[in-house]
């Protein structure tokens, strides 16, 4: 069984860029959840997705959006990036409704360096 | 605003020795608790969870955790530490609510020395 991976490993951009990072789900997960862990902090909840709908989103601005596709791959997208949107990305899935009390299994995360 | 607290940034106990990483809530209802492990570049791991019933949990490598809920409290303890148990532990409450949201501690680093 394969668990949740991300791409790429690490990425630096510079501010006002675009950004896209990539998570594909644990093999049967059908909920997708995004987290800023910026350093020496606990991960921030970005949004959620199940079954390709947002389900829930953080104190997270616009520009901070997202997709899931059927295969409950996902995407985040981050637009005019900021300095302090310089962090690791933290992708994480799981089975069954949100609400679950499943836990959710974390992929090894995107660093992102804005300069 | 909901929130979980871990008062302690450090934990230091000696191999062998128990330990305990403390972790408190503001959550409403009935939340579901969880730990997680993180190691040195790599993302969070799981290691157990609270979802109703016995107040004390057991998970992997050893750990367990103690529900208290007039205390709001769901410590992370071990018998007996190992070196290798040296990580960054978080504490996690999700709402009994629509979404998955998972609201974390800011986290507490076990030393464990030898």
């Amino acid at each position: 069984e394969t668990g949740v991976t991300q791409s790429p490993t690490h990425l630096i951009k510079t501010r006002g860029q675009q950004v896209t990072l990539r998570c594909s789900s644990q093999s049967g997960h059908n909920t997708v959840s995004w987290y800023q862990q910026a350093l020496g902090q606990g991960p921030q909840f970005i949004f959620q997705y199940y079954r390709e709908e947002e389900n829930g989103r953080g104190n997270f601005p616009p520009r901070f959006s997202g997709l899931q596709f059927p295969n409950y791959s996902s995407e985040l997208n981050v637009n005019a990036l900021e300095l302090d949107d310089s962090a690791l990305y933290l992708c994480a899935s799981s089975l069954g409704f949100p609400s679950s009390y499943n836990e959710q299994f974390f992929g090894p995360g995107t660093r992102l360096t804005v300069l | 605003a909901q929130s979980v607290a871990q008062p302690e940034d450090q934990v230091n106990v000696a191999e062998g020795n128990p330990l305990t990483v403390k972790c408190t809530y503001s959550v409403s209802g009935n939340p579901y608790l969880f730990w997680y492990v993180q190691y040195p570049n790599r993302g969070l791991q799981f290691l157990l969870k609270y979802i109703t019933g016995d107040n004390l949990v057991k998970g992997s490598y050893g750990f367990e955790a103690e529900f208290n809920k007039s205390q709001t409290s769901f410590h992370l303890k071990k018998p007996s530490a190992l070196v290798s148990d040296s990580a960054l532990y978080f504490c996690a409450a999700k709402s009994s609510s629509n979404t998955g949201k998972l609201i974390f501690g800011q986290g507490t680093t076990l030393q464990v020395k030898p």
